[in-house]
């Protein structure tokens, strides 16, 4: 059974045209986090919520930016995508602070 | 800042060779440990995980690590690998801060494994 769910699987936007991401857990987690992954790259942390407190990396852009409505979800909001922010899209969750780490599927997401 | 890094980008080795990975991390402080494994297709998915005691940890599907600290290292091991073994492997580090913890990946190891 599916723990860590993200929707959509596959996503293509315009360049520039708003997109939301969604990740969904069943685990009741209290961390969330967000990662960036680029072909033949690590995935890259771009900011994870520690309950409600958000902790955004320093180097993540301004362009991203996320939701925590309640426990069970996360979303990653992308203003304007450009064409270098197509990437998989990486949501993982773990009960706190030093504990593992389980991940969704992934959102691939495509820039046009 | 804290980094992990993988020293081989690909591997390709035959069915019943044997299989180590490399894997360091910077990170002074206290850190936790692992590999995780992403299949074609699939999520990544715990294989290992190193928090304290024995620095020889065993995982899933006959894999192991060695934390060996003053190398800064945790190394996966396998004695024999199988064709369904074929997948990216990823190294990971987390910093345990105060009151959060944030996890490294290092940029993984595409392990092809020939019938």
């Amino acid at each position: 059974d599916a723990m860590v769910i993200q929707n959509p699987r596959y996503q293509v936007t315009q360049f520039g045209k708003p997109v939301t991401l969604s990740c969904s857990q069943t685990l009741n987690h209290n961390v969330m986090y967000w990662y960036q992954q680029k072909s033949s790259q690590a995935p890259k942390l771009l900011f994870h919520y520690y309950d409600k407190d958000f902790n955004n990396e320093a180097d993540t852009p301004d362009n991203f930016q996320s939701r925590r409505p309640n426990t069970s979800f996360c979303f990653l909001d992308i203003r304007s995508p450009g064409l270098g922010d197509a990437a998989m899209y990486l949501c993982a969750t773990s009960r706190g602070i030093g504990t593992e780490a389980f991940f969704g599927q992934g959102t691939r997401l495509t820039v046009v | 800042a804290q980094s992990v890094s993988q020293h081989n980008h690909h591997v390709i080795l035959s069915e019943a060779a044997s299989l180590e990975l490399g894997c360091n991390y910077s990170y002074g402080g206290t850190v936790n440990l692992f590999w995780y494994v992403q299949y074609p297709g699939q999520h990544l998915q715990l294989l290992l995980k190193y928090f304290s005691g024995d620095p020889l940890v065993k995982g899933i599907k006959g894999f192991e690590a060695e934390f060996i600290k003053s190398k800064f290292s945790f190394n996966l091991r396998k004695p024999s690998v199988q064709w369904s073994d074929t997948a990216e492997y990823f190294c990971a580090a987390l910093k345990v801060d105060s009151g959060y913890s944030t996890l490294t990946f290092g940029k993984g190891t595409m392990l092809l494994v020939s019938p």
